[in-house]
């Protein structure tokens, strides 16, 4: 059972462009949604989180849009560079539970910018 | 510096014959976890850890086994490996599940 759904699976840009990746969950006790960046070879890192207390968060050319009432999340590059090219993960959890809390991730989506 | 290790990086073993994948943090995190890497399915938990000697089950559990007897190791273990579990594994640890995750650099395993 997957809590947290992302699409699309695969996303090609064009250099200079705007890729949107988008997630949506199913708990309504979630309230902390990260993105995490993964290269090539290597483990996930966190890019940007966000927190329902606002509808959108951002940070340099990254931006988290969210929208509690359709249970919608999603990321968007501005100005997409080849240095972008990874895999992008949406994820879900509870804030500030510490009983039970884990981390759910989505399925990935491998970003591809073409120079 | 502040890191998760994993070791072996690579593994290729056989169906059956048991392996330990070990997993240490010098960050004095509390919160520690397992997940698989397919593709398609994204980072699927195995495992998590609350704290020492608190494991819980995450969403893809069976025919894995932690143990956290100490604060910054939490190995994975596979008592029977089978071919379905050829994977990317990675460990992370973090202060607490809704912190910053810190991942390993990951474990290719492939069971014939």
């Amino acid at each position: 059972q997957q809590q947290v759904k992302q699409s699309p699976q695969s996303l090609i840009v064009q250099k200079g462009g705007i890729s949107i990746i988008n997630c949506a969950y199913e708990n309504t006790a979630f309230d902390y949604f990260p993105w995490y960046q993964q290269f090539p070879g290597k483990g996930p890192a966190l890019l940007i989180a966000i927190r329902p207390d606002v509808s959108e968060k951002k940070e340099g050319r990254f931006t988290i849009s969210f929208n509690k009432s359709a249970k919608q999340f999603s990321l968007h590059i501005m100005d997409s560079q080849p240095g972008d090219s990874a895999t992008y993960f949406c994820a879900a959890s509870r804030y500030g539970e510490t009983s039970g809390s884990r981390l759910t991730f989505g399925e990935g989506t491998q970003l591809t910018v073409n120079p | 510096e502040a890191q998760v290790t994993q070791n072996p990086r690579y593994l290729i073993t056989v169906t059956g014959k048991k392996l330990t994948v070990t997993c240490s943090q010098n960050m004095n995190h509390e919160y520690m976890s397992w997940y698989r890497q397919d593709p398609g399915l994204g980072l699927r938990q195995i495992y998590y850890s609350m704290n020492v000697e608190v494991t819980d089950k995450g969403d893809v559990p069976e025919g894995y086994k932690v143990s956290r007897k100490e604060k910054r190791n939490f190995p994975l273990i596979l008592e029977s490996p089978s071919p379905n579990q050829t994977s990317l594994y990675f460990c992370a640890s973090g202060l607490v599940a809704y912190a910053e995750q810190f991942f390993g650099p990951g474990t290719r395993l492939t069971v014939l």
